[in-house]
């Protein structure tokens, strides 16, 4: 199983580009790459997902090396909201494997 | 409803007691998940639901802890005879899917369990 290592912690300022790496060596074939974002008190929330390359949504960029072993999270311009734990998850489910595996999570803390 | 909805949001047992938590999924989900997610620490699997089939429980802790889902919508996590270190925020998430390597996982607000 895929396991993920992240930052256990990260500074920023508003405004700023933040971009959060996440390794997973043993990533399997059929493996996409799930980053959630959590605040305190709240379930996790799904960002981005990718399988490989570059995916953009109206909230972040994923940037996926060829050999897949790492991933960035980017997020341009954060804003004070932005201030939570960030997850990369790595795996699939619906067959005899179902773990999708959440990292350690990354604490993002945005300054004024 | 729109999310997926927990209950008890809290929920306070002395140790040995029985707790059960409660998952609605958004309608139609087919997949559900249960973890547990300790203080400070990233959510932990703890076992996944096909519709009622129970495919992988491989996360459960111990046989104190039972998780069922009998018409393949609501879903029950059951922890028997209760220890402190059962004391954690038990996340339930549905997923549209059935098999696939995709698909974003809906998460509720949590059951935060606390063991006196």
């Amino acid at each position: 199983l895929a396991k993920t290592t992240q930052p256990i912690s990260m500074d920023s300022y508003e405004g700023q580009e933040v971009n959060i790496t996440c390794s997973h060596n043993n990533i399997a074939t059929n493996d996409y790459i799930t980053w959630y974002q959590q605040f305190p008190s709240q379930g996790p929330r799904f960002i981005i997902q990718g399988y490989k390359t570059k995916v953009t949504n109206e909230v972040a960029s994923l940037f996926i090396p060829a050999d897949r072993k790492s991933s960035t999270l980017s997020l341009p311009r954060v804003s004070l909201s932005d201030t939570a734990v960030y997850y990369c998850l790595v795996g699939r489910y619906g067959g005899a494997t179902n773990k999708l595996i959440f990292g350690t999570g990354t604490l993002l803390a945005v300054q004024p | 409803g729109a999310g997926v909805s927990q209950s008890p949001r809290y929920k306070v047992a002395k140790r040995g007691q029985d707790v059960a938590l409660r998952c609605d999924p958004i309608s139609g989900h087919v997949s559900l998940f249960w973890y547990q997610q300790a203080l400070g620490q990233g959510p932990e699997f703890l076992t996944y639901f096909q519709n009622e089939a129970q495919l992988d429980k491989s996360g459960l802790p111990s046989d104190r802890f039972f998780a069922e889902r009998p018409e393949g919508s609501v879903s029950t996590l059951k922890i028997q005879r209760t220890q402190q270190e059962d004391s954690a925020v038990y996340l339930c998430a549905s997923s549209l899917g059935r098999v696939t390597n995709t698909g974003e996982l809906f998460f509720g607000e949590g059951s935060r369990l606390t063991v006196l």
